[in-house]
């Protein structure tokens, strides 16, 4: 089975520019996760949804930012204007089941490397 | 959302069990203990979880303390590739709001 596909693996942009990451998530999968990594936050949690509908959106660091699942099978994640300190590796996450319960457990894709110049 | 503490960084050799500990001194009755690890330049991946039974799979074990307020998952024969960044992570039982919450890890380093 295909994992969670991300695209995306590399972006290179200057300030001011759109950026859309794509991700894919797992077949049957009702949740989707996005997650920011830098070596000075770690993994943070942006915004997730369940059924395609957002449920919590506390992690997204400012409205340049957004995040849409039209449908159960894609998501993206857009910033607009990119920053600088926006350069960071962008991982998406699925998991099996709508709502959730303590033991789901989340498949992650391998990641979008942003850089921001 | 109650928090953990691990070690930064801890060492082992090839082939040897290797220990990485967890402390969870608020969890709550309801939490559940993950352990997800993470690869150089790869997203994380899921190694195991469990609430207060000690659990084994084929990757690891998780030998849970028995007020839950640590942890210790075991690798019994580590090798090169599982060198990796290792979070114990609870699960937040919010009613429907689920998340989870990753700290700054272990970063295992294997010596062959």
């Amino acid at each position: 089975d295909a994992g969670v596909i991300q695209s995306p693996r590399h972006e290179v942009t200057e300030m001011g520019q759109e950026v859309t990451l794509r991700c894919k998530p797992i077949s049957g999968h009702n949740s989707l996760f996005w997650y920011r990594q830098t070596m000075m936050r770690g993994l943070e949690l942006l915004i997730y949804f369940n059924n395609n509908v957002p449920i919590d959106d506390s992690g997204m660091p400012e409205d340049r930012f957004s995040a849409k699942m039209p449908n159960a099978s894609f998501s993206t994640l857009k910033i607009q204007p990119s920053e600088p300190r926006d350069s960071a590796v962008y991982f998406c996450a699925s998991s099996l089941r709508a709502g959730l319960t303590s033991t789901d457990t989340q498949y992650f894709g391998p990641g979008t490397r942003l850089t921001v110049l | 959302d109650a928090k953990t503490t691990q070690p930064n960084s801890m060492e082992s050799n090839e082939e040897e069990p290797v220990h990485l500990p967890c402390n969870h001194s608020t969890i709550s009755g309801t939490d559940y203990i993950h352990w997800y690890r993470q690869l150089p330049s790869q997203g994380p991946e899921y190694v195991i979880h469990g609430l207060t039974s000690n659990v084994n799979n084929r990757m690891a074990s998780l030998a849970i303390a028995e007020d839950r307020k640590s942890s210790t998952l075991i690798l019994h024969r580590a090798t090169l590739r599982d060198a990796a960044v290792y979070y114990c992570i609870l699960s937040f039982s919010g009613g429907s709001n689920y998340k989870l919450t990753f700290g700054k890890g272990t970063l295992l380093t294997v010596n062959p």
